[in-house]
């Protein structure tokens, strides 16, 4: 069954520095997403990308915060200079659809940030 | 302002019935998600209601009522893999999801 993919599992960095989280969507879905989940806390909504530009982004998504689809598979979220506050799992997510209802999104194991 | 509420924890015996009930408020409404996530892993997928009624997946059955705001998500049969978080969503007008806090079942023998 296809999935999503993301690396590292776990990122452990020191505050400001810079990171790049990795992911590979589902191949033939067209709409990605970033979620973040700070442990025990909700999931928050990022940001939404579809057709190499993002369509929606929340308050979250400061200046601090870029995506990018490098290539045909892969969708990054890089955060600049990184604070204490970022620490959380960071959630990859992808769709067939998008501006419709029933737009069940898929998402990846995650990948676990640690900021030191 | 949007919000979804449901309870933070919940406790149900192997073999038998629980109810996960989640109330919602945003702006505009695309229909209502329901996901399962295991500590420590990704959410998955277990059902969306977009119209007032229940819908029944095997052992897992999920009702809405628009005019109230109101979702509910139906375990039988409980099984200790059941043991998670569920977590309800709503889809605003922006087709964003709208998320809960997550309810965590826990399953007793």
């Amino acid at each position: 069954e296809p999935e999503v993919t993301q690396t590292p599992s776990h990122q452990v960095t020191q505050m400001g520095q810079e990171v790049i989280l990795r992911c590979v969507p589902i191949s033939n879905h067209l709409y990605f997403y970033w979620y973040r989940q700070i442990l025990g806390q909700k999931v928050e909504f990022l940001v939404s990308f579809y057709n190499n530009e993002i369509s929606e982004k929340s308050e979250i998504f400061d200046d601090q915060f870029s995506v990018e689809r490098p290539d045909g598979s892969n969708f990054t979220l890089k955060i600049r200079s990184t604070k204490l506050e970022d620490s959380a799992m960071y959630f990859c997510a992808s769709s067939e659809e998008g501006d419709i209802a029933k737009n069940i999104q898929y998402f990846g194991a995650g990948t676990r940030l640690s900021v030191l | 302002g949007q919000n979804i509420d449901q309870p933070t924890e919940m406790t149900a015996t192997e073999g038998a019935i629980v109810q996960i009930n989640c109330t919602y408020q945003t702006s505009g409404f695309n229909g209502l998600f329901w996901y399962q996530q295991h500590a420590g892993e990704a959410p998955t997928f277990l059902s969306y209601n977009v119209l007032d009624g229940l819908e029944e997946k095997g052992r897992f059955s999920s009702f809405l009522s628009r005019s109230k705001g109101y979702s509910y998500l139906l375990l039988k049969e409980l099984q200790m893999k059941d043991s998670a978080s569920y977590l309800c969503a709503a889809m605003d007008s922006n087709y964003q999801l709208i998320w809960g806090a997550g309810t965590k079942l826990i399953i007793k023998p």
